[in-house]
Formats: C-alpha cells, structure tokens, sequence
C-alpha cells in the first residue's frame, strides 16, 4: 500500500480564496483524522471520521472550515473564504478502528495564504 | 483526558541509547500509552504502544511503571536519523465511545542524535 496520499503537497493562495485539500486514506481504514500544526499551536485534531462519518468536528476551528468524506477512500477539507491565518502543514491520518489502532499519517500539505 | 509531561528537548550521543522520559499521572485503567515521532517536515510516525507491560519492537523499547505513572521510550542504538520531535500521548476516548480513537498531541521532545 502507498501509504495515506495528500495533495496538493503545497499550496499557495490569495486571501479570500477557496482551498481545498484532498486525502486518500489506507485501504481497509475505516477511521480519518485531519489534523494541522503550526509553530504557535503545534498539532491540533480538526476532525474525525469513523465509517465516512463525521464523529467529532470540535477541532474545527470556524464555519469557513468544512470536511467531507463522500467514501471511504476520499475525503475532502475545504476552508472558504481562506485568511493569512489558515496558513499551515495539513495532515490527514487514517487508522483502524479497534481499540489499540496505530494511526498512518500523510506527508501533509503545505498552505500558504497571502 | 490524561496529560502528558515531557523534557522540551534532549541530546543522545550517535550509537548510544536515548532515554526519552514520559510523565502521564492522571492516566486512566483503560488508557495506552503511544509515542509518535516527527522528523523534520515529515508526517508524524507511530513508534510504539503498551498498556501495562513493557513492549518491545524494530524500533523501540516501552517501559510503564508498575503504577503506570510514567513511561520512558529507549531507543537502544541511536543513529543520526533518529534525530526528531517524539511525541507521548495518552489515548483519549473519542465521543462516539468503544472503538472511537484520537490523538491528541503536546510539544513532544526534540531529541538531537549528536555525531
């Protein structure tokens, strides 16, 4: 397996746009995190998902932030209008769901909001 | 949710074992205990994971105190790649309960493998 597949793996956009950042979960992963780390706050959970339902969104920091999972092999998060302050690493991770589970992160996607 | 307390940053000499120190006394009976790790500009990677006894794999060794208080992650021989930011977390349960799983990650420590 290629392992949790991100993209873009960077992203350079103006302020006011819309960005959407895609991830491909491991085959037979049945829970998604997205996750993104600053400098200041380090890695902070947005959301989770256990079977492409959205379980626990309190992470998300405002409503200009929306993710998606339409299957269990694509999900989507979308920040509109995005802000300077967007700026980050994302990270999607994908586990098992069982009770001692290893998360499998991906290689993040580098936003950056000018 | 149980905290973790960690040292900010430690050195190890190259080909010497790093002791890396995990203070967690709030954890539950039914809480693991995990260690990631994050190399620069890399996602973080799953190290290890242990309960109550001492866990061992390729990578690492675990040792919980009997009181499971603390831990310390060992890594026996360590090699300049195993420079990184090692993360000790405390599995909170998610919401939707039994089966529910998230990470919540602190500062970590930064470990400097010296040449």
């Amino acid at each position: 397996d290629a392992g949790v597949i991100q993209s873009p793996r960077h992203e350079v956009t103006e302020m006011g746009q819309e960005v959407t950042l895609r991830c491909k979960p491991i085959s037979g992963h049945n829970s998604l995190f997205w996750y993104r780390q600053t400098m200041m706050r380090g890695l902070e959970l947005l959301i989770y998902f256990n079977n492409n339902v959205p379980i626990d969104d309190s992470g998300m920091p405002e409503d200009r932030f929306s993710a998606k999972m339409p299957n269990a092999s694509f999900s989507t998060l979308k920040i509109q209008p995005s802000e300077p302050r967007d700026s980050a690493v994302y990270f999607c991770a994908s586990s098992q769901t069982s009770w001692d589970a290893e998360a499998f992160f991906g290689q993040g996607t580098r936003l950056t909001v000018v | 949710d149980a905290k973790t307390t960690q040292p900010t940053s430690m050195d190890c000499a190259e080909g010497r074992a790093a002791n890396l120190p995990c203070n967690h006394s709030t954890i539950s009976g039914n809480e693991y205990v995990y260690w990631y790790r994050q190399i620069h500009s890399q996602g973080p990677q799953y190290i290890i994971h242990g309960l109550k006894n001492n866990e061992t794999n390729e990578m690492a060794s675990l040792i919980i105190t009997e009181d499971r208080k603390s831990s310390t992650l060992i890594l026996p021989h360590a090699t300049l790649r195993d420079t990184a930011v090692y993360y000790c977390i405390v599995r909170v349960s998610g919401l939707s309960g039994a089966g529910s799983y998230q990470l919540t990650f602190g500062k970590g420590t930064k470990l400097s493998v010296i040449p």
